[in-house]
């Protein structure tokens, strides 16, 4: 089955550092990956939309200087958080589709905590 | 706006009971809808429909579609502890992924 990945699974940070978290798809390629976030007891957020060599599409509220989103391969993209501070602490879960498919596979996420 | 709602929020049975999750939406140009379960970390996949009225089975759990009343249920008979977790429903349409809040389950000994 399809497996995506996600580095590294827990970081804990600074205030005012900026964070670096990687999706990989292991085993297809995608070219839309996803980036959701997640507060305790709450569903999932979606953060923007990452096309591979295209700029990321950005919800409402979603601040994309601080969040850089890079999708350089089919199989890679990059979530950073810039200058991060304690209220960025939270959950962040990356998706992939693969090519002419609906569902969207999970990473295992990123526990982001920032002191 | 694209709308996914969960009912029960939350659900505590016994193990060996059997419970079902729903899932109401309103999407537009829906194109499927999705079920994941999550534990400790992130979603993982369960089904995904995409046709009224037919069932979709793995192992205890089994989910099913309707596209005239706009709502789907996920069925899991003789609960196990091992099943306790967050039930989430997802639709695909112009929005790539919308989730609902959720419904948790306990399954207690």
């Amino acid at each position: 089955g399809a497996v995506v990945s996600q580095h590294p699974s827990w970081v804990i940070c600074k205030s005012g550092t900026s964070v670096k978290i990687e999706c990989r798809s292991l085993d297809f390629q995608a070219t839309t990956m996803f980036w959701y976030r997640q507060f305790p007891k709450q569903s999932l957020m979606l953060m923007a939309t990452s096309n591979e060599g295209s700029k990321a599409t950005y919800e409402q509220g979603v601040e994309k200087d601080k969040f850089l989103i890079n999708h350089a391969s089919l199989t890679l993209s990059t979530l950073t958080v810039t200058s991060a501070h304690p209220e960025d602490s939270s959950f962040y879960i990356c998706s992939a589709i693969g090519v002419g498919t609906d569902t969207q596979y999970f990473g295992p996420g990123t526990r982001l905590t920032v002191l | 706006e694209d709308k996914v709602v969960q009912s029960p929020l939350s659900l505590v049975v016994h193990e060996g009971d059997t419970v079902t999750l729903n899932c109401s939406y309103e999407v537009t140009n829906f194109r499927s809808l999705l079920w994941y379960k999550q534990e400790k970390k992130a979603p993982t996949f369960l089904f995904m429909l995409t046709s009224s009225g037919i069932e979709k089975k793995s192992g205890r759990l089994s989910s099913i579609l309707d596209k005239k009343e706009l709502f789907s249920i996920l069925n899991i008979t003789a609960t196990q502890t091992g099943d306790s977790a967050i039930y989430l429903c997802a639709t695909t349409g112009n929005t790539p992924l919308v989730f609902g809040k959720g419904t948790r389950l306990s399954v207690i000994a």
